[in-house]
Parts: structure tokens; sequence; C-alpha cells
């Protein structure tokens, strides 16, 4: 498949155990952020989104914490499987703005058997 | 699969030469982006189309132009080509033109440029 972004941040986990993933986003008038999971040789796919009127959103296996204040994302992964090995992005946009998502650096995960 | 098509999936040409990347939507989508992914500079937006009109531009440089058509497919035109253009290229569709929650973007399986 197609390799993305070789010099990416890494995290390398024991199947089982939990992951956690953290981005730091750009703009203080974001009020929408994503996290999207990019396994090789496919575009991005979102995995769970929260908007800034919240702290915390879990949906299955997957949880999103968000602090504005210093302006932090993190995913946290229960349970990490095998297939949960991919690139992991944040993406930020404003609602009611045009729909420009900014994508931050993206975090390598790689769940060991 | 997200519904979203890119063509070709791969394509691979020479420096100065001009080139043309196809997406089709989503079925019910009238939001076409287009974003470049290179080793060194991660996801990039690059320009929004809505319903046949550009709606926001990012940051693309003025060899590159898209458009969307009547047919709501869009196509990205990248000219001159230069060593550096080479990365992935993908584009996503939306239902709506805003940012936010229930618009979503859906992303297409991407096209390899290659320039040699």
């Amino acid at each position: 498949g197609e390799s993305v972004g070789l010099h990416l941040p890494t995290l390398s986990v024991q199947e089982g155990d939990n992951s956690i993933i953290n981005c730091a986003y750009s703009n203080s008038a974001s009020d929408y952020f994503i996290w999207y999971k990019q396994e090789s040789g496919k575009g991005p796919q979102f995995i769970i989104d929260i908007r800034s009127n919240m702290d915390k959103r879990q949906g299955q296996r997957v949880t999103v914490l968000l602090n504005k204040t210093v302006k932090h994302l993190s995913l946290q992964i229960a349970a990490t499987q095998p297939g949960d090995s991919a690139v992991y992005f944040c993406a930020e946009n404003m609602s009611g703005a045009n729909n420009d998502m900014r994508f931050g650096a993206g975090t390598r995960l790689t769940v060991k058997p | 699969d997200s519904g979203v098509t890119q063509t070709p999936k791969h394509l691979i040409t020479a420096t100065g030469q001009r080139v043309t990347l196809r997406c089709s939507p989503r079925s019910g989508d009238l939001s076409v982006y287009w974003y470049q992914q290179s080793l060194d500079q991660g996801l990039q937006f690059l320009i929004q189309y809505y319903n046949g009109e550009e709606r926001a531009k990012g940051n693309i440089l003025e060899r590159f132009s898209a458009q969307q058509f009547p047919d709501l497919h869009s196509e990205l035109n990248l000219s001159s080509l230069e060593l550096g253009d080479s990365a992935l290229y993908f584009c996503a569709s939306s239902v709506g033109v805003s940012g936010g929650a229930y618009n979503e973007q859906f992303f297409g399986p991407g096209t390899r440029l290659t320039v040699l």
C-alpha cells in the first residue's frame, strides 16, 4: 500500500492495551473537531467528532477529549486491535464557515499482536 | 467504500507536463474538496467547490486549477509539474457547504502522482 508520512510521530502498543493519541490544534475560533483514520492505500475515514461545547464524547471503543484551554484533543482507543493500526489525524474547522478542514500532522499507530 | 471515486489511481509523468485528476462525489453530495498529501506536509486543503461554484481556497498553487461540472464531478488540473508536486491527491465530498457537524466529508481513495 501507499506510505503516508514516513516521518510521523509513532505510537506502538500491545494488542488489548488502550491507546491515547494526542493532537494540538491551532485556531482558537475552531468549534468542531474530527478524528480520521487512514489505513495504508486508502483515504482518511471519519472516526468520531466533537463540538466545542463538549469536552468528552464516546463512540464504540473510542473516546475523544477536548481541552479548549490549551487547544488540545486526544483520541482514546480501548482494547486496541491489529485492525486499528493506521495513521490518525485530527482536523478542525468552524461551523458556519466554509468547510475547509485543517489537519494535524498525524500519528502512526502500530499494534503488536 | 466511501462512495467517492477518483481516477486514475496512479499517474506517472515528467516535469513540465500537465495532468488532470478526476473525482466523482457521493450521490447527493454537492460539495467537493481537494487535498494534497505529501510526506513532509501532511494533508493540505487545496480548494472547495459547492454546486459548481468555488467556495474556499487553501494552499493551492497558481499552476493548479479545479472546476466542478453540472453533473457535480470535479477535476483538478495540475500544470508545469515539478518534482515537488509528487504526492497523494484526495478528493472528498459532503452534502452541504459549511463546516461543523452534519456535514461530514467523505474521502475518496486518492490519486498517487509521481513526477519524474
